[in-house]
């Protein structure tokens, strides 16, 4: 069964200071990881899309990795702009997306 | 504006009420999408649609249907809910082909109460 795994489920961190956030996956035949923001009451806003491990995405404070088995979210220096849900999911075929839980973000000032 | 918009953006209802979500979208893309957002669950889908004549049941159809009135539309339709129908909603859509196609787009979401 595919499976999407974020962690941590919750990071706190004070202004500047950076950290990753991972999403782990178990899938047959992975076409495509997406990095999306979710701010409270909205809908999911696109990040960025990996498609092969060694593949590295950059908008902002924001990097995005991949690997065979996990992606991580770096964001360096975060500002309190930055607080959010972070969600991760892959496509497995057919336009099907498999959503991990997310990661929720604040950063402090 | 919206790229994607939904209506109506919260709604509450009883049990056994018949409800429709719209979703329109002003991005020209083929394929949409119905997902609905549980705390713990994530996003799982409900239904999706490659074109209008083209209606896909996801992961959690029971209880759903859909209706896709045009490229830019696709309504959700509760046809008598319930309690555990209570969730937050997104309509999402993405192109048919090209690059990009994998992307998915999301509306800002109807948050449902079912009492």
């Amino acid at each position: 069964e595919d499976q999407v795994t974020q962690s941590p489920e919750a990071l706190r961190l004070q202004e500047g200071e950076s950290s990753s956030l991972n999403c782990s996956y178990t899938v047959s035949g992975l076409r495509g990881l997406f990095w999306y923001r979710q701010d409270p009451g909205k809908g999911p806003e696109f990040l960025f899309t990996l498609y092969s491990a060694g593949e590295e995405k950059e908008k902002e404070r924001l990097k995005a990795t991949l690997t065979k088995k996990e992606s991580f979210l770096h964001i360096t220096a975060p500002k309190p702009e930055d607080s959010a849900t972070y969600l991760c999911a892959v496509r497995t075929g057919f336009q099907k997306l498999v959503f991990g839980t997310g990661t929720r973000l604040l950063v402090s000032p | 504006d919206a790229d994607v918009t939904q209506t109506p953006r919260n709604r509450i209802t009883k049990t056994g009420k018949r409800i429709m979500l719209e979703c329109s979208q002003t991005k020209g893309h083929d394929r949409m999408y119905w997902y609905r957002q549980d705390p713990g669950l994530g996003l799982r889908l409900i239904y999706y649609s490659f074109d209008v004549k083209d209606i896909n049941k996801g992961e959690i159809s029971d209880g759903y249907s859909v209706s896709r009135q045009a490229q830019a539309k696709f309504s959700l339709s509760l046809e008598s809910a319930i309690p555990n129908q209570t969730a937050l909603y997104f309509c999402a859509t993405s192109v048919g082909r090209g690059i990009g196609q994998e992307t998915q787009y999301f509306g800002p979401g109807t948050r449902l109460l079912v009492l």
